[in-house]
């Protein structure tokens, strides 16, 4: 069955403190992951698409890579700005169903 | 440059009655889906269409819960004799090629 895991459910950092978010997928085949940042009582923005193994994006502080099995979202030096809710989903090959993760909620400290 | 707009943004029904959830989709997108949250919860795929055509509707109860795109004006989700269940945030994206999504800002339904 497909799936999507993130990993950590939650985690606070210190202003300036990088680290990175993980998302696990078991999917048949993969035409996509993307990741959203969300923030409370808003819909998803979209940060990055990536379609295969090896690939990379950046964008300011974020970093997105890919691996077979699983997505790395990379914070170097965090501000409290970016304090919010980052999303993993990923389009399985065969079908035009997006299957999300439940999330990672950051918790940037000044 | 508008994005995805859904309205309303809020929505409070009491239980047995109509639901109309509405959603304009980017300038030139074709694809629409709606998706279910719960708070604290990921997204929940509901139903995915075209223009005039229901792609795929495997994550939309066969019961109360029905969705359409017409050739002209916005994406409707209509959930009918609503429960105390339905209560969540429905959120619309639409696409251009059915791979990167946008988002609009959602609607609160508060079931009484």
């Amino acid at each position: 069955e497909d799936q999507v895991t993130q990993s950590p459910e939650a985690l606070r950092l210190q202003e300036g403190e990088s680290s990175s978010l993980n998302c696990s997928y078991t999917v048949s085949g993969l035409r996509g992951l993307f990741w959203y940042r969300q923030d409370p009582g808003k819909g998803p923005e979209f940060l990055f698409t990536l379609y295969s193994a090896g690939e990379e994006k950046e964008k300011e502080r974020l970093k997105a890579t890919l691996t077979k099995k699983e997505s790395f979202l990379h914070i170097t030096a965090p501000k409290p700005e970016d304090s919010a809710t980052y999303l993993c989903a990923v389009l399985p090959g065969n079908f035009n169903k997006f299957y999300f993760g439940s999330g990672t909620k950051l918790n940037v400290k000044p | 440059n508008a994005g995805v707009m859904q309205n309303p943004r809020h929505l409070v029904r009491r239980r047995g009655q109509e639901a109309r959830l509405r959603c304009s989709p980017v300038k030139g997108h074709s694809h629409v889906y709606w998706y279910r949250q719960l708070p604290e919860e990921g997204l929940k795929f509901m139903v995915y269409l075209q223009k005039e055509n229901i792609i795929d509707e495997s994550g939309m109860p066969k019961e109360r819960f029905s969705a359409e795109f017409p050739k002209e004006g916005p994406s409707i989700l209509r959930i009918q004799q609503v429960v105390r269940g339905d209560s969540a945030a429905y959120f619309c994206a639409s696409s251009s090629d059915s791979l990167a999504q946008y988002f609009g800002p959602g609607t609160r339904l508060l079931v009484l």
